[in-house]
């Protein structure tokens, strides 16, 4: 357990549907990520937080996206009309950010399944 | 081409072997590298980081860098079944500190 929390852990939904993630990083840490994996490729970013601020957003992360950090703490990934190909996991990674060797720590992950 | 690249598997090595896991990088100024482990249906899980040249040694584990070559790699001696896993290589970057992983490697190890 790193101390970063998601939930859901799972999440089932059908095609068109809306869904939201949350997650919670490890108190201390200010710096806040979101990635996507599908099957057989490594994580890919979607977007960071530091603090309640979005600073940066992948190109992947359509308008169909939407991701908040309301008051620097937990931060909600949010999926509008979601379509076949959203099925992925979704992590969230969270670090202090204060040197080279300051590194990422991992949630569990939600697991989207789109039917 | 892809700005972090690992050596395709799956890879199979017999219990007690040593597995040798490989990773490029196209970005020259990345200065931190990661080897990260992931369970099926897991997160990942950080094994080591290094960002000198030359080797860093942990427990079983030792990773390698030479920035002049662009190359990163991941020894574990002794291999045991419970190393069975995919190798995620990771790269950080960008003004926030961004990971940038490569596909992974699937590492099988056999009794």
């Amino acid at each position: 357990d790193t101390g970063v929390s998601q939930n859901p852990r799972h999440k089932i939904t059908k095609r068109g549907q809306n869904v939201t993630f949350r997650c919670d990083p490890i108190s201390e840490h200010n710096r806040l990520y979101w990635y996507r994996q599908t099957l057989g490729q490594g994580p890919e970013f979607l977007t960071y937080f530091q603090n309640e601020a979005q600073l940066e957003k992948s190109r992947l992360l359509s308008d169909r996206f939407s991701a908040e950090r309301p008051k620097g703490s937990f931060s909600t990934l949010e999926i509008q009309r979601t379509e076949q190909g959203d099925s992925a996991m979704y992590l969230c990674a969270s670090w202090t950010g204060t040197g080279p060797t300051d590194t990422q720590y991992f949630g569990p992950g939600t697991r989207l399944t789109v039917l | 081409q892809k700005e972090v690249e690992q050596n395709s598997g799956p890879l199979s090595v017999p219990e007690g072997a040593i597995a040798s896991l490989n990773c490029t990088y196209s970005d020259r100024g990345s200065q931190s590298f990661f080897w990260y482990r992931q369970y099926s249906g897991k997160s990942p899980e950080l094994i080591m980081f290094i960002y000198s040249n030359g080797d860093k040694e942990d427990g079983r584990f030792t990773a390698q860098l030479n920035k002049a070559s662009q190359y990163v790699s991941l020894l574990i001696r002794d291999s045991q079944p419970s190393d069975s896993a995919t190798y995620l290589c990771a790269v950080k970057g960008g003004s926030y500190g961004k990971l940038t992983f490569g596909q992974g490697t699937i590492l099988t190890v056999h009794p």
